[in-house]
């Protein structure tokens, strides 16, 4: 099994919608989690941290849920600029080794 | 701008050769983690150089090296070159002990290996 799995993509959705991204993790001694966006042939950068108790930032909500090992981005009111790859982030050893998921890709459509 | 650079962008060498990627951090950054990300796939850890010091390394083979000098700066090295070696190799600078824990990346070298 790996570490970090995701949904695999694409996802393919009008401007407007509401889209739901999944995300688990193996290692149940994982101390901190992240989701960061990638843009095609760009390099990865921080969409925002995840924590306990959930978070949000403008249209976007992150949850975690550590007994199940689940991590999950809400994209509300999804906007053209929101298309790229979302990568779910979980790190074990505080600011060493972060392990990356696949990613799952998000199309907005006009 | 993340402040982080890395050179080359793009180079192409053939299987058995060797490769030296380097990479600039932030200011104020103190770690260099390298990545390498397969089309497709997320970023694979490959190691993390702290003060100069290997800090933690991933599952690649020793052919893998790295080096990290007092300003922070690092190289990445890969021996033997292998077709399979051919992805994005992705340098991230951080603060370990004191910072957010987020890290900064480059734009990558993309090296192909024919």
């Amino acid at each position: 099994r790996k570490e970090v799995e995701q949904d695999p993509g694409p996802f393919n959705v009008p401007e407007g919608a509401t889209v739901a991204f999944n995300c688990t993790y193996s290692n149940s001694a994982s101390q901190s989690f992240f989701w960061y966006r990638q843009d095609c042939r760009k390099e990865p950068k921080l969409l925002m941290s995840v924590y306990s108790s959930g978070n949000e930032d403008g249209r976007f909500t992150a949850q975690l849920n550590r007994a199940s090992q689940y991590i999950s981005l809400l994209i509300r009111d999804s906007k053209l600029s929101d298309s790229a790859t979302y990568l779910c982030v979980v790190n074990v050893n505080y600011g060493q080794n972060f392990v990356f998921g696949p990613g799952t890709r998000l199309s907005v459509l006009p | 701008e993340t402040g982080v650079t890395q050179s080359p962008t793009h180079l192409i060498k053939t299987r058995g050769q060797q490769v030296t990627l380097r990479c600039s951090s932030q200011s104020g950054h103190n770690t260099v983690s390298w990545y390498q990300q397969a089309l497709g796939q997320g970023p694979q850890f490959i190691f993390q150089y702290y003060r100069e010091e290997e800090n933690g390394r991933g599952n690649f083979p020793p052919r893998f090296s790295g080096l990290q000098f007092p300003n922070y700066s690092s190289e990445l090295n890969v021996n033997a070159l292998e077709l399979d070696d051919s992805a994005l190799y992705l340098c991230a600078s951080s603060r370990l002990r004191g910072g957010t824990g987020e890290l900064f990346f480059g734009e990558g070298s993309r090296l192909t290996v024919l």
